[in-house]
Parts: structure tokens; C-alpha cells; sequence
């Protein structure tokens, strides 16, 4: 069956640094994937989108890749901040499919 | 992007009970999502709520445990049935904004059922 798989459950940065979460898929090939961000007790907000012929996407301290031929996605957070830290989830189509979420703190 | 509301924001049941959750966009869409979120999990689609039609259902979920109606372009309700405790859950809508893919989400209703 399809799947989304976001390997790290908890990922602990230094604050400044560079957070990178992962996002696998098996047994299909989606046309984009989505990043959302969720915070405790709120609904996700979506981040960003892309699509399948785009290799990277970026929007201020985000960036987004996609690698067709590993199945992956990468969500990368330059800079990182406290205020970043949440609960971020990978999904694709337009019913959504979800990741599990990687909780992301970042340490000051 | 879209301005969603959810009410109630969150309840407790009674097991055997029905709660009717409603969801109000502050523009028209055409499509629109119900979620369910258990404690420490990610989102799992319910079903999709079409205008004018029968809602779309997932795997696993059926009508009768949880009508959806869609009565027009910005408000959709969803009824959990029957409640039991394993349906104590944040239950959320969402909205595709103009065929963008992109969702937006309401807050979310926290249900416990006891």
C-alpha cells in the first residue's frame, strides 16, 4: 500500500544551525509533496509545496528538495530558530496522506 | 489563504452520545477535508465533503459512524456517532485553497468521550 514515512520521531538542534527532516514514500510516485507545520494544540499550516519536475524549492529560511529516484523528500530549516520548533509533516495528494511528523526542537 | 472556525473547540461526551462538529470558511471552496488526530499521532482523512453530493469516505470510516453534511461552499458539518472512548480524538476540517493543493486548516475540535 502507499505509504509516507518521516523517519525521525524527535530531532534536537543547536540553535543557528541547520535542521533537515527526512520524508520517504513507497509503493507510488506522487506528482508533489507538502510540508506542513504543527503546533501543539493548533491545525497544521501549510509551508510549502512541490512537485515532482521541480528539483528544490525555497522560501526564506525554508527549502524544500525532491529526489524522484530516491522516493525522498528533504525539508531543510537554515538558521534555525527557538520558534521553529514544532511538529512538521510531510503529505501528498489532495486527500491528504500523512507522515508521521518529526518534532523538531531547536535548542538556545 | 482561508479563515477556518471550528465549534465546539472541544467537549465531553458521554459514551453512546453523537456530537456534531461544524466548520465555517470565510470564503467559498470547493473542497473540503475532515481529519481526525488521536492522542501523540498524525492526521488520518475521514472524508472528503463534496457539495451537492454524498461525502467520499476512507478506508476504515463509514457513514453511518460519522455523516458529513456540505449544505454549500463554505460550511460542513460532521457527526461522530455512537461515541466510545477509542473516539476521543482532535477532530479537524480543512479547505483546498483555488485547486492550489495547498490546505488550510481549522483549529480543531478536542473530543473526549467517557
Amino acid at each position: 500500500s502507499q505509504k509516507i514515512e518521516q523517519n525521525s520521531e524527535a530531532l534536537n538542534i543547536q540553535e543557528g544551525k541547520t535542521a533537515t527532516l527526512t520524508c520517504n514514500y513507497t509503493n507510488y510516485s506522487p506528482a508533489y509533496l507538502q510540508w506542513y507545520r504543527q503546533d501543539p494544540g493548533r491545525g497544521p499550516v501549510f509551508l510549502l509545496l512541490i512537485r515532482e519536475n521541480e528539483k528544490e524549492k525555497r522560501k526564506e529560511r525554508l527549502k524544500v528538495t525532491f529526489d524522484t529516484t530516491l522516493k525522498q523528500s528533504l525539508f531543510h530549516i537554515t538558521a534555525s530558530q527557538p520558534a521553529d520548533s514544532a511538529t512538521y509533516l510531510c503529505g501528498t495528494a489532495r486527500q491528504l496522506t500523512f507522515g508521521s511528523g518529526t518534532q523538531l526542537t531547536v535548542l538556545p | 489563504s482561508a479563515v477556518i472556525s471550528q465549534k465546539p473547540s472541544r467537549d465531553i461526551c458521554q459514551r453512546g452520545t453523537s456530537l456534531t462538529i461544524q466548520c465555517q470558511v470565510d470564503s467559498q471552496v470547493t473542497m473540503m477535508f475532515w481529519y481526525r488526530q488521536q492522542p501523540g499521532q498524525s492526521l488520518t482523512l475521514i472524508a472528503t465533503a463534496n457539495q451537492g453530493s454524498e461525502a467520499t469516505y476512507e478506508s476504515g470510516f463509514v457513514i453511518d459512524k460519522f455523516p458529513i453534511s456540505r449544505p454549500n461552499l463554505t460550511f460542513s458539518t460532521l457527526t461522530v456517532s455512537n461515541m466510545s472512548p477509542e473516539d476521543s480524538s482532535i477532530y479537524l476540517c480543512s479547505v483546498e485553497r483555488d485547486n492550489s493543493y495547498e490546505q488550510y486548516f481549522g483549529p480543531g475540535t478536542r473530543l473526549t468521550v467517557t
